[in-house]
């Protein structure tokens, strides 16, 4: 079965650089979440959409960005990157915007220099 | 607010052994509850979730887990642990659109 597609897998910028990660969910699915996983740290939300427009929010910071497009991908958008932005990025999807069902993508490692 | 505490950041167990994975949560309504799995370097695993009716969740890879509301816990259990079971744990819980999860349990199996 098709899952959550995240790319790149890995990406290493420089400090006050800018960074755009994509995610491709699940076929049909049409809500889509990011998480921020610190070394050695459990996963934070930072926002989610649904049907193309923010649902939810939670702890991204205002250099962050995302969007949902027309095909339901979507991509966060990272400037001024930071040290302590080093994480892994998850994407999940869930349909309907139903939390209970999310599927988790395999993460993009962000590593800043 | 809801939080999730998991109790122990590293357990060890030799292999056959009983795995247990502690879980307690505090949420002001009846949460979702999951387990997840990562192993090194790949992303989260949905090993068992439990929404409503029976409180005795099975999951993937033998492992279970069972709601006790009055105990406020969702503790995960394997009978028998596996070398393949080596990785970390989460528990997470859902309440409204909210979903946060504990620090991570990280399963050593020795041999």
């Amino acid at each position: 079965a098709a899952g959550v597609i995240q790319s790149p897998r890995h990406l290493i910028k420089e400090k006050r650089e800018t960074a755009t990660l994509k995610c491709y969910p699940i076929p049909r699915h049409d809500t889509v979440y990011w998480y921020q996983q610190g070394p050695g740290q459990d996963p934070q939300f930072l926002i989610s959409f649904y049907e193309k427009m923010q649902s939810d929010k939670g702890s991204i910071p205002d250099r962050f960005s995302a969007q949902q497009f027309s095909d339901y991908h979507s991509e966060l958008n990272m400037s001024s990157l930071e040290l302590g932005d080093s994480a892994l990025y998850f994407c999940a999807s869930s349909s309907t915007g139903s939390w209970r069902e999310q599927y988790f993508g395999p993460g993009t490692r962000l590593t800043v220099t | 607010a809801q939080s999730v505490t998991q109790l122990g950041s590293h357990v060890s167990v030799s292999e056959g052994a009983l795995v247990l994975l502690r879980c307690n949560y505090s949420s002001s309504v009846p949460p979702y509850l999951f387990w997840y799995v990562q192993y090194p370097n790949q992303g989260l695993q949905l090993l068992l979730k439990y929404t409503t009716g029976a409180t005795l969740v099975k999951g993937i890879n033998g492992f279970e887990a069972e709601f006790k509301k009055s105990e406020t816990s969702f503790h995960l259990t394997k009978p028998s642990a596996h070398m393949s079971d080596a990785a970390e744990y989460f528990c997470a819980v859902i309440n409204n659109n909210d979903m946060r999860f504990g620090a991570g349990t990280r399963l050593t199996v020795k041999p």
